[in-house]
């Protein structure tokens, strides 16, 4: 009874390469949220998705950051370009339904991403 | 505006002493939800309680309990005879629309043997 995954669960990158950050939902939950948290910091919301769907990305920065949540497969983040300030833990949860019925998100371990 | 505070930024006690976490939410909405979720050092997110707005009765599992008063806007959290296992930091969350979680900033407990 697999949680959520989310691998890698560090990530080492150079300033202006790309990080791409996986997440796999709880076996049946179709609905995954991305958070981030800074150092120091509480989680902040990113992005929303259903299966082949971005249902809420107003936590996304404009520009460098997209998500995807494919048919079949994991969820991505991916940053491309990273900067020193994009350096933070990136959660991913899931829920079996979405809207707002309180439904419970179950989070992954996080991915710690490092740039330098 | 939807807004969850958690005023207390750290706090430190001693094993066995009772400790509550405070958490004051803003909302505009008639019904909702409220969360407790726990970061050990490890660093993961464990889920402690939900507590939706229609039931404002106390809950308490174990060493664990949370006061919910409406009339306040808080739902705080009490740990009885805290232990080490206990420390870490302890996020209050209120779901917006789209079920996105707001967290508070979060209280660093640390419990001392």
């Amino acid at each position: 009874n697999a949680g959520v995954m989310q691998n890698p669960r560090h990530l080492v990158r150079r300033r202006g390469q790309e990080a791409r950050l996986r997440c796999s939902p709880m076996k049946g939950h179709s609905h995954v949220y991305w958070y981030r948290q800074l150092p120091e910091e509480g989680l902040k919301f990113m992005v929303y998705l259903q299966k082949e769907n971005i249902i809420d990305e107003s936590g996304m920065p404009k520009e460098r950051f997209s998500a995807e949540f494919p048919k079949e497969g994991p969820s991505i983040l991916r940053i491309q370009q990273v900067v020193r300030g994009d350096s933070a833990a990136y959660f991913c949860a899931s829920s079996h339904r979405g809207g707002l019925r309180g439904n419970e998100q179950f989070f992954g371990p996080g991915t710690r991403l490092t740039v330098l | 505006a939807q807004k969850v505070t958690q005023a207390q930024t750290e706090i430190s006690v001693v094993e066995k002493e009772d400790v509550t976490l405070d958490c004051v939410y803003e909302t505009r909405d008639t019904t909702y939800y409220l969360f407790w979720y726990k970061q050990p050092p490890s660093g993961e997110l464990v889920f402690l309680i939900r507590r939706n707005s229609f039931d404002e009765q106390n809950e308490i599992s174990g060493r664990y309990s949370w006061n919910f008063q409406k009339s306040t806007s808080s739902f705080n959290f009490t740990i009885t005879a805290s232990q080490v296992v206990d420390s870490a930091v302890y996020f209050c969350a209120l779901p917006r629309n789209t079920d996105k979680l707001i967290f508070g900033t979060g209280t660093r407990l640390q419990v001392f043997p």
